[in-house]
């Protein structure tokens, strides 16, 4: 099984500040990477696939960069509405979840 | 645009069996560029892949959970369904249903159902 490590655990992070979240995978995934949105008691939402294209409807303050093993998620200015959970996802081999990062208010 | 509605008991007892089923709107189950999952996420914790099935019947399973798993699909219905067995506490989440495009990503997913696992 392939272990995603997302690090940190939680960021603390002033709106308008940029946020970086780190993805790890314990074997190389290629660019097979996802990252998803979750705000408390929603279904996780969809921001990037392919480790770097938004889906459809994400804001281009959301970028995804990396391949292979370490990957990560940029929000190049945070908004009221982007303090939430942080998951990353890859679907090289079978489909495993990292642990989530928590982005919160500073 | 697709949308997934999970549904069945929020309470299940322990050694039964929790069944769920996902009904999909706005598209069809037959598509050949989906497979439908179902991820859950314990109270509080992370998310978990449970397993995939393609329209044909063809059906991936988390082998941590495998043994307990059964997945199946009714293309009439545009419905596929979640059955797992033996369940204890430690099975207590919200399980949610996903769309899965050509076996890789999840979009878009259910609301979510909380499944208890109580006497």
């Amino acid at each position: 099984e392939i272990v995603m490590t997302q690090s940190p655990a939680t960021l603390s992070v002033s709106p308008g500040e940029r946020a970086t979240l780190s993805c790890r995978a314990s074997q190389s995934v290629s660019s097979n990477l996802a990252w998803y949105q979750q705000k408390p008691g929603q279904a996780p939402r969809l921001l990037i696939y392919g480790a770097s294209t938004r889906a459809t409807g994400i804001p281009a303050r959301f970028s995804g960069s990396g391949s292979g093993t370490e990957f990560t998620l940029t929000i190049s200015s945070l908004q009221s509405e982007d303090f939430a959970v942080y998951y990353c996802q890859q679907y090289n081999n079978w489909q495993t979840f990292g642990q989530g990062t928590k982005v919160e208010i500073k | 645009q697709l949308q997934l509605q999970e549904s069945g008991p929020g309470l299940v007892k322990p050694s039964e069996t929790l069944s769920l089923t996902c009904t999909v709107s706005g598209g069809s189950i037959s598509s050949s560029s989906y497979y439908w999952g179902w991820i859950r996420q314990p109270p509080g914790k992370g998310l978990e892949w449970i397993g995939s099935i393609y329209y044909s019947g063809s059906t991936y399973y988390n082998p941590s959970l495998k043994s307990r798993v059964t997945i199946s699909v009714d293309t009439s219905k545009n419905q596929f369904s979640l059955k797992l067995s033996s369940v204890t506490a430690a099975d207590t989440a919200v399980y949610y249903c996903a769309s899965q495009e050509n076996y890789n990503w999840f979009d878009p997913w259910g609301q979510g159902t909380l499944v208890t696992v109580s006497s």
